[in-house]
C-alpha cells in the first residue's frame, strides 16, 4: 500500500523557534518522488520542493531545509527561525505511477501556527 | 503569469442543484486533475485528464463528471449536488505524467451544499 503519514496534526511555536514537520511514507516502488506543499490561510497550494528516491542529499533553501532518509522512509521539513508568515498547513505528498497516471498521494497535513 | 485559475471561488448550492467548476491553465500542460480537500484527509483525486478529449476516474469519482474539450480547460460537473460534496475543490496541472512531474495547483473553489 502507498501511504503518507503526517502524525503531527497541529504545531504551535513562538516566532524565531525552529520547528520540524514530520513525514513518513510507504511505497513498494523503487522510483518515486516526494513533495512538500504549503497551504497558507488564503487557501492556495504552493509547491515547495520535489525530491526523487535516488537522491538522499539534504536540501536547504533559505530558512527551509529538508531531510530525506530512505532507511526510515521519512522526508522531514524543518523551518529555522520561524516567522508568523510561516503559519500554514503543510502537506507532504508521494508521487508514483499508478494505473497509467501520476498519482499524488497526500498526507493529512500539519497545521503550523507561529505566534509573535 | 496566471498559472492555474479556477472559477468560481465560492458557491452555495441546494441539494439536487447542478453546477460546473471551471479550471484553466496557461502553461501548456498536458495533464490536468481535479481534487477535493476535506478536513483531516488531505487531497483526494476525483478525475484526471491526460490530454484534450480524454478523461479518467481517480480515487473518488462518484457524483462527478468532467470534460476536457480544450487543452487549457478542465471542467468538473456536479449533476445533482449532495451535502457530502461540500468541500474545497482544487484543480492542478502538470507537464507530463511521469512521477517526477510537479503538479501546480489553482487557488481552490469552496463549495457548500445545503
Amino acid at each position: 500500500a502507498q501511504k503518507v503519514t503526517q502524525a503531527q496534526t497541529e504545531i504551535s511555536v513562538v516566532e524565531k523557534e525552529d520547528v520540524t514537520l514530520d513525514c513518513v511514507y510507504e511505497t513498494r516502488d523503487t522510483t518515486y518522488y516526494l513533495f512538500w506543499y504549503k497551504q497558507p490561510p488564503s487557501g492556495e497550494l504552493v509547491f515547495l520542493i520535489r525530491r526523487n528516491s535516488f537522491d538522499e542529499q539534504n536540501e536547504i533553501s533559505g530558512r527551509y531545509s529538508w531531510n530525506f532518509q530512505k532507511s526510515t522512509s521519512s522526508f522531514n521539513f524543518t523551518i529555522t527561525a520561524s516567522q508568523v508568515v510561516d503559519s500554514a498547513v503543510y502537506f507532504c505528498a508521494l508521487s508514483t505511477i499508478s494505473g497509467g497516471y501520476n498519482k499524488l498521494i497526500f498526507g493529512a497535513g500539519t497545521r503550523l501556527a507561529v505566534h509573535p | 503569469n496566471a498559472g492555474v485559475t479556477q472559477t468560481p471561488k465560492f458557491r452555495v448550492l441546494k441539494t439536487g442543484q447542478s453546477m460546473t467548476l471551471l479550471c484553466a491553465q496557461d502553461m501548456n500542460h498536458e495533464y490536468m486533475y481535479w481534487y477535493r480537500q476535506d478536513p483531516g484527509m488531505g487531497l483526494r483525486l476525483i478525475h484526471y485528464s491526460v490530454g484534450e478529449g480524454t478523461t479518467a476516474k481517480g480515487e473518488v469519482p462518484d457524483g462527478y463528471n468532467v470534460s476536457r474539450l480544450k487543452k487549457q480547460n478542465f471542467l468538473l460537473g456536479l449533476e445533482s449536488a449532495a451535502p457530502s460534496q461540500t468541500s474545497v475543490y482544487f484543480c492542478a496541472s502538470s507537464y507530463g505524467t511521469a512521477s517526477q512531474e510537479t503538479q501546480y495547483f489553482g487557488p481552490g473553489t469552496r463549495l457548500l451544499v445545503l
